[in-house]
């Protein structure tokens, strides 16, 4: 079967400090795969989307940035995070019209 | 940009009740799909309904789709406890490759015991 995993579940960084949030999926292959950022009460906001290995695009110029080192693996990053990059993250795959999500991680930059 | 905007944001009723959402949006689509979010948890597929569908069900589930109008509905029958959560309306824009869903707002529906 199909699935999704996307961890920490949580995370609390200091300003300044580096990131890696990392989505597997299981299951399928060669999906599209999506980061979403979600603010408290708010809709979903697309970051970045992959179509392929090392095929990234980006929806939204931010200190954030992606890579697909492998087929079913995608991570998202940042070198030096802000406050700003507080948030809900949600990681989604799709080989059709329905999307199937991570469980998220909520990241809290103090 | 958001695609569709849910209507209304936040929604409060009681156990047994119907709830009515609504979702409008501003382009062409090929489908239209309803999600629902519990508190701090990732997005769960409800129900898919084509551009050529006009009204679809899954068991408490229905939903309307009006091409003229740009609009959709989701109605959940009979409410519990259990449906409340936030639900997301998303229409496709096309890809070379995929399709990509764009998501509105969500409604934030509390059923109450």
């Amino acid at each position: 079967s199909q699935t999704i995993h996307q961890w920490p579940a949580t995370l609390v960084q200091p300003v300044g400090s580096p990131l890696s949030l990392e989505c597997t999926v299981e299951g399928t292959s060669n999906p599209n795969l999506y980061w979403y950022r979600q603010a408290a009460g708010r809709g979903l906001q697309l970051l970045f989307y992959s179509v392929g290995i090392g095929q990234i695009s980006s929806e939204v110029p931010q200190n954030l940035s992606a890579s697909r080192p492998q087929d079913r693996q995608f991570i998202l990053s940042s070198k030096k995070l802000l406050l700003s990059d507080s948030g809900f993250y949600l990681c989604a795959w799709n080989y059709g019209p329905v999307y199937t999500f991570g469980s998220g991680t909520r990241l809290t930059v103090v | 940009s958001q695609q569709g905007e849910e209507d209304p944001q936040a929604l409060s009723i009681q156990e047994g009740e119907n709830a009515t959402m609504n979702c409008s949006y501003k382009t062409s689509i090929n489908n239209l799909q309803w999600y629902r979010q519990n508190s701090g948890r990732g997005l769960v597929h409800l129900i898919l309904i084509r551009s050529n569908e006009r009204e679809k069900h899954s068991g408490r589930l229905r939903v309307t789709l009006d091409t003229s109008k740009k609009s959709s509905s989701l109605l959940i029958t009979a409410s519990r406890a259990a449906d409340t959560a936030s639900y997301f309306c998303a229409t496709d824009a096309s890809l070379v490759a995929g399709n990509m869903l764009t998501f509105g707002g969500g409604t934030r529906l509390m059923v109450k015991p």
